[in-house]
């Protein structure tokens, strides 16, 4: 199992250009998440999904938007970028407590996406 | 709202106990964690703990909960270089989504 991957790791980008992370996990887990690293900040939750096809904001959802058109990959979509997005960017998934038995609601997360923007 | 806090930076030596530490705000959480960041890698959860229970020890690792004044410890016996990392804490609630709060870190440095 691959688990978690992010793609790319590093990009740098102008004011105002676009782009698109992927994120894809192979363990068949309902939920995704996206969030965004900053020193002394923590982890905070851009956008999540709890299944294909939903999506819903987090904490800082400004600036960015996400698709989950098929279970095992979920996007991040920057339209315009700006450099307060300069940010190193995780993607998590987990499986849902529907599942059953012992859910402990652990997160698996991708390498990450280094994100410069000038 | 859910608010959980660290110190942001703690030097120990190698062989040493390391004791990082955390307060969380929310009385209703069922699940603390603990997630370590090694360089230039994604989180991974390292232990876990269930909000009814006090302690619960793997390995090298202790974690003491004290539901009484929300605080949170991780001790690492005998530190290692290899443990140098970044760790975080977080809390959950159990039932459908709820989401996970991340502390804002503490970065462990072993000093051989």
């Amino acid at each position: 199992n691959a688990g978690v991957t992010q793609t790319p790791k590093f990009r740098v980008l102008k004011t105002g250009q676009s782009m698109t992370l992927l994120c894809a996990q192979d363990m068949n887990h309902e939920y995704m998440y996206w969030y965004r690293q900053d020193p002394g900040m923590g982890l905070r939750l851009i956008h999540y999904s709890v299944g294909e096809g939903t999506t819903a904001k987090g904490e800082v959802p400004d600036g960015y938007n996400v698709s989950r058109l098929k279970k095992q990959n979920f996007l991040l979509g920057l339209e315009s970028a700006a450099p307060s997005q300069t940010s190193v960017y995780f993607c998590a998934s987990s499986y849902s407590p529907e599942r059953g038995g012992t859910f402990r609601n652990e997160q698996f997360f991708g390498p990450g996406t280094r994100l410069t923007v000038l | 709202g859910e608010d959980v806090e660290q110190s942001l930076f703690l030097s120990v030596r190698e062989g040493d106990s390391s004791v990082i530490n955390c307060t969380y705000t929310d009385s209703s959480s069922t699940y603390l964690y603990w997630y370590k960041q090694e360089p230039g890698a994604g989180l991974q959860l390292l232990t876990y703990i269930f909000s009814n229970m006090d302690m619960k020890q793997d390995q090298r690792l202790t974690v003491l909960l004290n539901k009484k004044d929300k605080h949170l410890s991780l001790r690492i016996a005998d530190t290692q270089t290899g443990d140098s990392a970044i760790y975080f804490c977080a809390e959950s609630m159990t039932g459908g989504y709820q989401k996970v709060t991340f502390g804002t870190g503490t970065k462990l440095q072993v000093i051989p």
